[in-house]
């Protein structure tokens, strides 16, 4: 099975601070996503990488960018945290667009 | 446009009964269809793949694909409390090779 491990289930921070979220997958998948979910909002993608050292933007990147300096590990920064970032945070992986995502427990973020 | 279209619901059935669930998609060209299960407070999770036309079951659920009207459904037979979430439609649409997920359906199944 696949395993994909976020770093802490809840989270609070301060606005202004510099916020890390890190999720690790152990199936060597290349392609891994970060989401956040908010009520009436649905899935929305924040970036995406497609390979170590690769980044790509998704449908709302502002606020935010990412680091993947090797193949398990994709980190989601937040640079300079506000409250209208408070939402839940899933990573996915996927072995190739054909196949599913598999997702992440989440991290639900409070800003404050 | 949405890509990818559910009914936000929420579908509520009783307990026993069969929910169906439908998910419409615009690109006609996706190959790859899923659904995927969410309680509430917590991720997606996986509970159906489907890739060709015609009907996939895997023990309560039944999964549902034609691709020349473009919809996938799912059906959850003998529906019980605990398959009450919301139920995500994903589908592999080709430009730019992603994966779309719709808004999703809200199920509640009724003791």
């Amino acid at each position: 099975d696949v395993k994909v491990t976020q770093s802490s289930r809840y989270l609070v921070k301060r606005t202004g601070e510099k916020v890390f979220l890190e999720c690790v997958q152990d199936m060597d998948h290349e392609n891994m996503f970060w989401y956040r979910q908010d009520p009436g909002l649905g899935l929305r993608l924040i970036y995406f990488s497609y390979d170590v050292k690769m980044k790509e933007k998704g449908d709302i990147p502002e606020g935010y960018s990412v680091s993947r300096e090797k193949k398990e590990r994709f980190s989601l920064i937040l640079e300079s945290a506000s409250t209208n970032q408070t939402s839940m945070y899933l990573c996915a992986t996927e072995f190739n667009p054909n196949q599913p995502q598999h997702f992440g427990d989440g991290t639900r973020l409070s800003i404050l | 446009q949405k890509e990818v279209e559910q009914n936000s619901g929420p579908l509520s059935v009783p307990e026993g009964a069969i929910a169906s669930l439908n998910c419409t998609y615009s690109d006609r060209v996706s190959q790859s269809f899923f659904w995927y299960r969410q309680y509430s407070g917590k991720s997606p999770e996986l509970i159906m793949s489907i890739y060709s036309n015609g009907d996939k079951e895997d023990g309560r659920f039944t999964a549902q694909l034609n691709k020349a009207s473009q919809y996938v459904s799912l059906l959850i037979r003998d529906s019980q409390p605990s398959d009450s979430a919301t139920y995500l439609c994903a589908v592999n649409s080709n430009a730019g090779n992603m994966l779309t997920f719709g808004g999703g359906t809200r199920l509640m199944v009724k003791p």
